[in-house]
Parts: structure tokens; sequence; C-alpha cells
């Protein structure tokens, strides 16, 4: 079973929209942390976001948000007033305690934003 | 403050070839982690070490791949003999903590390894 899911393989927004982007996860382990990377054309892979399976609030940063809810073990990226630098490559990934520390990746979504 | 660097930045080389990608991980840091990106099969963890020792090789797809981190500020990544379905962009990436916080993985830039 995959662990994490991303369903959006591609995405469109508009210039200084929101956008939501879907993950879903899937494990037994109650303790666990959410991450989003970005990768751009150029490749790297930069960190956006992290939320603890334990955390009360959604985390947010910046224009970033990551909309929690862990009972239906989602963890959606949200970023607001998007810009044209926002296209790229979106990869929702788990890290379960009981795992050490390793990241486990979705397919990643493209987000294309439009002037 | 220097990131995760790797080298070669590129690589192209032939089948049947040894192919060696190397990492330098941020100071301080004391776990490191091997990833292979390629579009069938998406980012997946080949190895991982947590102060210098292997904790988890599940990823490595085959005896051909050898993973080695002889101090806490180098690693390698080895293929031999290298076959062109390799061809992939490996990432190295570092972190401190392994717990349940935001440790996150601080990625290199990668190396493109095309294997023709």
């Amino acid at each position: 079973a995959q662990k994490i899911t991303q369903t959006q393989p591609g995405m469109f927004v508009q210039e200084k929209e929101a956008v939501t982007l879907d993950c879903t996860y899937d494990t037994s382990d109650p303790s666990y942390g959410l991450f989003w990377y970005k990768q751009p054309s150029s490749g790297e892979m930069i960190f956006l976001i992290y939320q603890g399976s334990y955390d009360q609030q959604n985390a947010t940063e910046g224009r970033y948000s990551l909309n929690f809810q862990k009972a239906r073990k989602s963890a959606n990226l949200v970023i607001s007033a998007s810009q044209l630098g926002d296209s790229a490559m979106y990869f929702c990934a788990m890290r379960e305690v009981n795992q050490g520390g390793k990241l486990i990746f979705g397919q990643g979504t493209e987000l294309s934003v439009k002037p | 403050d220097a990131g995760v660097i790797q080298s070669p930045r590129h690589e192209v080389t032939e089948m049947g070839q040894e192919v060696t990608l190397r990492c330098k991980p941020i100071s301080g840091h004391n776990s490191l982690f091997w990833y292979r990106q390629t579009m069938m099969r998406g980012l997946e963890l080949l190895i991982y070490f947590n102060n210098n020792v292997p904790i988890d090789d599940s990823g490595m797809p085959e005896d051909r791949f050898s993973a080695k981190m002889p101090n806490a500020s180098f690693s390698t990544l080895k293929i031999q003999p290298s076959e062109p379905r390799d061809s992939a962009v490996y990432f190295c990436a570092s972190s401190f903590g392994q717990g349940l916080g935001n440790y996150e993985q601080y990625f290199g830039p990668g190396t493109r390894l095309t294997v023709t």
C-alpha cells in the first residue's frame, strides 16, 4: 500500500490566487512527521513546512500552510497568493518515528502558475 | 555555511564501469541519506546512516550498489558494474536528529548519472 499519496499529477493556478495540493498518508505509528518539499526545474529539493502528529495547530510558514486533518490522514499544502516562482514540483513526505529518520515521498504534484 | 555538497554534479559513463558518488553532509548533522529519483519510481530512499552506521539499506537495489560512511563528514555511493537502468538523479541529504520533531533533511544538489 502507498504510504504517501498525492493524487494530483499536475495543477494550474492563476497568479495571486491560492492553491491546495493534496496529500494523504497511511501509518499505524502514532508518532510521525509530515513534510513538504519544493523541487523547481533546477532540481534542488527545498524544505517548505513540517507538521508533527501531535501538533495541535496547523503549521504555517509565510505563504505556506499545512491543512492537517489527522482523522482523515491528510496533510494538504496551501499556498496563498501564488507567484510565478511557485511553479515547481511539490512533494509530500512522511517520517515515522518507529522507522527511524528516513522520509517516504509521494509521487509529487507539478504546479504551474499562470500570469 | 555550506550546505550538503555532492560530487560530481554530472556523470556519464558506459555500462559496466564503476561509478562513485560522493557526499559531504552539513557539519554537525548526524544522519545521512542517499536517495534516487527517476520518472518511473519517483524519490526513493536507498540507504541511510546514523552516526556513521548504516541503519536501513533495504532500498539498495542489488549487490551492485554499496555505500560507506567512513567518518562524519564523508560518504560514498558506489555502483559496480553500472547499468543503463541506474541512470537517475542521486541525492544525498543530511539532518540532525531522528525523533519526533522538525528534523528537516537538507538535500544536496544531486548527481545526474547517465549510463550508456
